[in-house]
């Protein structure tokens, strides 16, 4: 069975500071992994997702997360943060075909703030 | 593109009652998922369609839970003689994979709160 951990359930970062939000996996096969943003009030959007090409994968909005499989790790990044980016984010992993959404295991989530 | 719709956006309930969702998938897709999202968790994953064929579900979807997507458009999701353990947000979402390439499209959520 496949899981994943998100470190840190709220992340506070001024406006124009770099985003980090972690997330580590755990799965016996390869995974394919996903990071969704939900805004307030409205469903769940892919930022971005990882299926076994480029271990650096973009995303929409200036996010990339990089896939280290040493490290059971697809942190999501962004260089400058902006208020629009306040939103939860969501790691999921997928041990089906890589085009397939199905079997989806979210994490916890992370809530992040923008600070003016 | 309208996107997925749900019906409707907010429900409480008393417990024992049964309740009905509803969700109007993006048009031309044939895939439709049911996750359920409690406070401070991710989705979790309830049960998927295929057109009108029901083809998983999940361990979490007990007795109680029925869904339908009778003419493989619209879904419903009913929850029989509710429990305060069944509080949580109800997420639909459909796809139409193309070529391999599955993007899941997420509506609002129902929330559903059983007193």
């Amino acid at each position: 069975a496949q899981s994943v951990t998100q470190l840190g359930s709220h992340v506070s970062v001024s406006e124009g500071a770099l985003v980090l939000l972690r997330c580590n996996y755990s799965s016996s096969v390869p995974p394919y992994l996903f990071w969704y943003v939900q805004y307030p009030n409205q469903g769940l959007q892919l930022l971005l997702k990882y299926t076994s090409a480029a271990t650096l994968v973009k995303g929409i909005n200036g996010f990339e997360a990089e896939f280290k499989k040493s490290e059971t790790s697809f942190h999501l990044t962004k260089p400058s943060a902006h208020m629009s980016d306040a939103a939860e984010y969501f790691c999921a992993v997928s041990v089906a075909s890589p085009g397939s959404a199905r079997q989806l295991t979210f994490g916890s989530g992370t809530q992040l703030t923008v600070l003016p | 593109d309208t996107g997925v719709s749900q019906d409707p956006r907010h429900k409480i309930t008393k417990r024992g009652q049964n309740v009905t969702f509803r969700c109007d998938p993006i048009s031309e897709h044939n895939r439709l998922y049911w996750y359920r999202q409690t406070l401070g968790q991710g989705p979790e994953f309830l049960t998927y369609f295929q057109n009108e064929a029901q083809l998983e579900k999940s361990r979490l979807l007990s007795d109680r839970f029925s869904a339908e997507r009778p003419k493989g458009s619209f879904s419903t999701l009913e929850i029989q003689r509710t429990e305060q353990g069944d509080s949580a947000m109800y997420l639909c979402a459909s796809s139409f994979p193309d070529r391999g390439n599955e993007k899941l499209f997420f509506g609002s959520g129902t929330q559903l709160s059983v007193l």
